[in-house]
């Protein structure tokens, strides 16, 4: 079946490290890839996608690859901030799906100052 | 514009009752999906509805159920309450063909 797999936390980094959290996944064809944030006492909010292999998605400093060789779509930044402290959620949509998103268990980011 | 509005906020619940919940999408979005998330946990998927018709659902018992309305807002209805209903229920809109999901703030149901 299909599934999505991240890395467990917390992960804990001093302010300015290097990030990277570790999501692979397991479904047929070319599902398109996302990373979801939920900030403390928020909703969900599409970070960024990527819909093909070699696709890479950015935002705010955050990027990911679409690896189709490794099925891997790692979430990484160059230098997080206090801000960037929350929940992180690499998720997929089956290239057949009706919007059904299949997720990860999420992955606790806490950055220290 | 406003976002995808949910309500209640908060809810508590006892065993055995029965809860509506209720999503407005964003204006122009044709679609609404409901997950669940229980703490600690990625949201699962409960259902999918589109143009007032279910086009999905998750792996979830009868007891839960929902409908679309024609001005595309939406209700989850759960039945017979149990301890292990209680989760953050997220309701999330898209356009037609959208690639993106759109989350609202949830709402929190606690069964006791």
């Amino acid at each position: 079946g299909n599934s999505v797999t991240q890395m467990e936390g917390p992960v804990t980094l001093s302010e300015e490290a290097f990030l990277t959290i570790n999501c692979t996944y397991t479904a047929t064809g070319y599902p398109s890839l996302f990373w979801y944030v939920q900030y403390p006492g928020e909703g969900l909010q599409l970070l960024l996608k990527a819909t093909k292999a070699d696709d890479k998605g950015s935002n705010k400093g955050f990027e990911a690859t679409y690896r189709k060789e490794t099925t891997s779509f790692h979430l990484e930044k160059g230098s997080v901030q206090v801000s960037d402290s929350a929940v992180y959620f690499c998720a997929l949509r089956k290239e057949d799906s009706n919007y059904q998103l299949i997720w990860g268990a999420g992955t606790k980011l806490i950055i220290k100052p | 514009d406003a976002g995808v509005t949910q309500s209640p906020t908060h809810l508590i619940k006892t065993r055995g009752q029965h809860v509506t919940l209720r999503c407005s999408p964003i204006s122009g979005h044709k679609s609404v999906s409901w997950y669940q998330q229980v703490l600690g946990q990625g949201p699962q998927f409960i259902f999918q509805y589109y143009e007032k018709e279910e086009r999905g659902r998750g792996n979830f018992p009868d007891r839960f159920s929902a409908r679309q309305f024609p001005n595309y807002s939406s209700e989850l209805n759960v039945n017979a309450l149990l301890l292990g209903d209680s989760a953050l229920y997220l309701c999330a809109s898209s356009s037609a063909g959208g690639l993106e999901q759109y989350f609202g703030p949830g709402t929190r149901l606690t069964v006791t």
